[in-house]
């Protein structure tokens, strides 16, 4: 699996969006993105995936540059419930194991 | 989502006794699971792939005699942690693997916390 390499903590004003990003610059062209995240406590919860294109869903946006070395995390209006780690994972799809990194700590204050 | 379960969700034991945790796919099946472990302020570090029907996959450096996982049905992955010691002391997760077609997705149970007294 390709590493990945992400910033170890950020802050965000509640409500407005948290751009998380991913640095990638070793996957493969049949690699995936993957997101989840870690609220303390608690075992992880999937966010979103991509592979090439950008990719929405009720949770979050995710934005791959077009060389696929990077990638943008967003969510769109955090929330106090939003603080958590949250970890970029690069693999191939159907691969099963995830590796998890160190992961960014997002805290989402009022 | 599916919904994965571990039970128990806590448990204290006194060194030398072995503790077995559950993970339990609730609304599917699962023939993959994965176990985890988790120390304080670290990332999750996978432990072993439980196959349903078919002997674990250790990952390098997890003594297989001391985590033994058991996955005797499509939806019920165990593991027992024998001879526990303090150092065993962890946050043990498991997920549920299901695969969809060309995709697929890891459901994560809530995690146990081990403390070895």
């Amino acid at each position: 699996d390709a590493k990945t390499t992400q910033p170890p903590s950020m802050d965000c004003a509640e409500g407005r969006a948290a751009n998380l990003p991913c640095n990638h610059s070793t996957i493969s062209g049949n690699e995936y993105v993957y997101w989840y995240r870690q609220i303390h406590s608690q075992g992880p919860q999937y966010i979103i995936h991509g592979l090439k294109n950008n990719e929405t869903n009720e949770m979050a946006s995710l934005i791959i540059t077009e060389d696929r070395k990077s990638s943008t995390l967003i969510l769109p209006h955090a929330t106090l419930r939003d603080t958590a780690v949250y970890y970029c994972i690069v693999r191939l799809a159907s691969y099963g194991k995830l590796t998890f990194g160190q992961g960014t700590i997002l805290t989402v204050h009022p | 989502g599916a919904v994965v379960s571990q039970h128990p969700s806590w448990v204290i034991c006194k060194s030398g006794t072995s503790v077995k945790i559950e993970c339990r796919s609730l609304d599917f099946q699962a023939t993959t699971m994965f176990w985890y472990r988790q120390f304080p302020k670290q990332s999750l570090m996978l432990m072993a792939t439980s196959n349903e029907g078919s002997k674990a996959t250790y990952e390098q450096g997890v003594e297989k005699d001391k985590f033994l996982i058991n996955h005797a049905s499509l939806t019920l992955s165990t593991l027992t942690v024998t001879s526990a010691h303090p150092e065993d002391s962890s946050f043990y997760i498991c997920s549920a693997y299901l695969r969809l077609g060309p995709d697929d997705e890891q459901f994560f149970g809530p995690g146990t916390r081990l403390t070895v007294l």
